[in-house]
């Protein structure tokens, strides 16, 4: 069964560093998302994205945060310098147009 | 702007009873609703999903909801609950934008707790 994977699984990283966290959606998905869930809190949108462009992003997504599909698989969240309320789960997931979204397992960042 | 409305934080059952985990939505239309499970650790899994087709909706592992338009409501239940089924429980509305995408209106979520 095909399913959106997300690497790393953990991120470990220093206030104001760069970090990438990358996922490949399932491969005939046209429409690409990432929430964050921050610990203990609900699991927040934070962008989506169809046809190589933003299609919609929340209050959440400010200028340190951006989105790309490199190449025709990969799909990453970089965010330019880490703060430590940027310590969450990052989830990535991917749908057909108003379908189910499917999601990875997300990528546990940690921002010292 | 739609919302969902997740009654209870924390529920816990015996195992063998049943499992009733409450949700009222807020949508201006007939809105797309799910239920995910987070187990601890885990990632989001699907466990069933209404989009206008039958009120009554069964999912994986036993679970069904039922969506009742009078009441805004679409709970999640369980005629008897296994110990793994203790985990995390998301009610989901899909909302739909002008650019055509559907984002994810979580709840904040109802703990399941299962007892020995």
């Amino acid at each position: 069964e095909p399913e959106v994977t997300q690497t790393p699984s953990h991120q470990v990283t220093q206030m104001g560093q760069e970090v990438i966290l990358r996922c490949v959606p399932i491969s005939n998905h046209l429409y690409f998302y990432w929430y964050r869930q921050i610990l203990g809190q609900k699991v927040e949108f934070l962008v989506s994205f169809y046809n190589n462009e933003i299609s919609e992003k929340s209050e959440i997504f400010d200028d340190q945060f951006s989105v790309e599909r490199p190449d025709g698989s990969n799909f990453t969240l970089k965010i330019r310098s880490t703060k430590l309320e940027d310590s969450a789960m990052y989830f990535c997931a991917s749908s057909e147009r108003r379908g189910e979204q499917f999601f990875g397992p997300g990528t546990r960042l940690t921002v010292l | 702007a739609q919302s969902v409305t997740q009654l209870d934080s924390h529920v816990s059952v015996s195992e063998g009873t049943p499992v009733l985990l409450r949700c009222n939505y807020s949508s201006s239309y007939s809105p797309s609703l799910f239920w995910y499970v987070q187990h601890p650790n885990k990632g989001l899994q699907l466990l069933l999903k209404y989009t206008s087709a039958a009120t009554l909706v069964k999912g994986i592992n036993g679970f069904e909801a039922e969506f009742k338009k009078s009441e805004t409501s679409f709970h999640l239940t369980k005629p008897s609950a296994h110990m793994s089924d203790a985990a995390e429980y998301f009610c989901v509305v899909s909302e739909g934008s002008t650019s055509g995408t559907y984002k994810y209106i979580f709840g904040t979520g109802t703990r399941l707790k299962v007892l020995a």
